[in-house]
C-alpha cells in the first residue's frame, strides 16, 4: 500500500515550457487536491477534484490546468511555466466530501528558471 | 474571506509541554484540523475538532472554542523528533477544501 505517490520528484524548467506533474493514489478515496508551497508558508489549494470526473478550481489556480484520468490519478499541468510558479507541489486524497483528514504525498520540487 | 492565524516560532525544551494557537476567521464553521510537516517532508495529518472541548491522542491534544473562533494543539513530553513545523486548517466551505495557517516552526531543544 503506498498511498500517494508522485513524479517526479524534482524538475527544473525553463519559463514557457510546459509539464505535467503526475499523481496517483491507491486507498480508494474519491476526493483529491493540488496544492503548492513556498518556502515558510502554508499551503494553498491549486484545484480539488471531489470525484471522478470532476475538477474545481481552489485559492490559487491561474496558469495551472487538471485532469481527473480516473478514480486513481489525478495530474497538474503547467503549459507556459512562469518563475513565480517556483514551488513545492503537493498531491492529497481523501475518503471523500466530509473527510478533512487527507493524505499527502511526497511533493515535486520545481524550480522555474 | 476566510484566514487563520498562529505564531511563526515557538521554541521548547525536551521532555516540557507547549501549546501552538490558532485563530481563525472564516464565513461557515466545519472544524479545525492540525497537520506535521517535518522539513523536507510531506503534511501528515494529526487531529481534527468540530466540536468544543479536548480531544486527545497520545501525547498530543487539540482544543476548540467555537465561540471564540480559537483552537489550539498541545504537544506533551516533547522530544526531539517534535520538531517541525504545525499548520491548522479549516474548511472553506462544506466541500471541505482545506485553507491553511501559515504554519508554526516548533523547535525544541535538548
Amino acid at each position: 500500500n503506498a498511498g500517494v505517490t508522485q513524479t517526479p520528484k524534482f524538475q527544473v524548467l525553463k519559463t514557457g515550457q510546459s509539464m505535467t506533474l503526475q499523481c496517483a493514489q491507491d486507498m480508494n478515496h474519491n476526493s483529491m487536491y493540488w496544492y503548492r508551497q513556498d518556502p515558510g508558508m502554508g499551503l494553498r489549494l491549486i484545484y480539488y477534484s471531489a470525484s471522478e470526473g470532476t475538477t474545481d478550481k481552489g485559492e490559487v489556480p491561474n496558469g495551472y490546468n487538471v485532469s481527473r484520468l480516473n478514480k486513481r490519478e489525478f495530474s497538474l499541468r503547467l503549459e507556459s511555466a512562469a518563475p513565480s510558479q517556483t514551488s513545492v507541489y503537493f498531491c492529497a486524497s481523501s475518503a471523500g466530501t466530509g473527510s478533512t483528514k487527507q493524505y499527502f504525498g511526497p511533493g515535486t520540487r520545481l524550480t522555474v528558471t | 474571506g476566510q484566514s487563520l492565524e498562529q505564531p511563526s516560532e515557538v521554541t521548547a525544551v525536551e521532555g516540557a509541554i507547549v501549546q501552538i494557537n490558532c485563530t481563525y476567521q472564516t464565513s461557515g464553521f466545519y472544524g479545525l484540523s492540525w497537520y506535521q510537516q517535518h522539513d523536507g517532508g510531506a503534511p501528515t495529518f494529526l487531529s481534527y475538532n468540530a466540536l468544543d472541548g479536548l480531544e486527545e491522542t497520545g501525547r498530543f491534544s487539540s482544543f476548540l472554542s467555537r465561540s471564540d473562533s480559537y483552537g489550539y494543539l498541545l504537544l506533551q513530553e516533547l522530544q526531539m523528533k517534535d520538531s517541525a513545523s504545525y499548520f491548522c486548517a479549516v474548511p472553506m466551505d462544506s466541500s471541505y477544501k482545506l485553507i491553511f495557517g501559515s504554519g508554526t516552526r516548533l523547535l525544541v531543544r535538548p
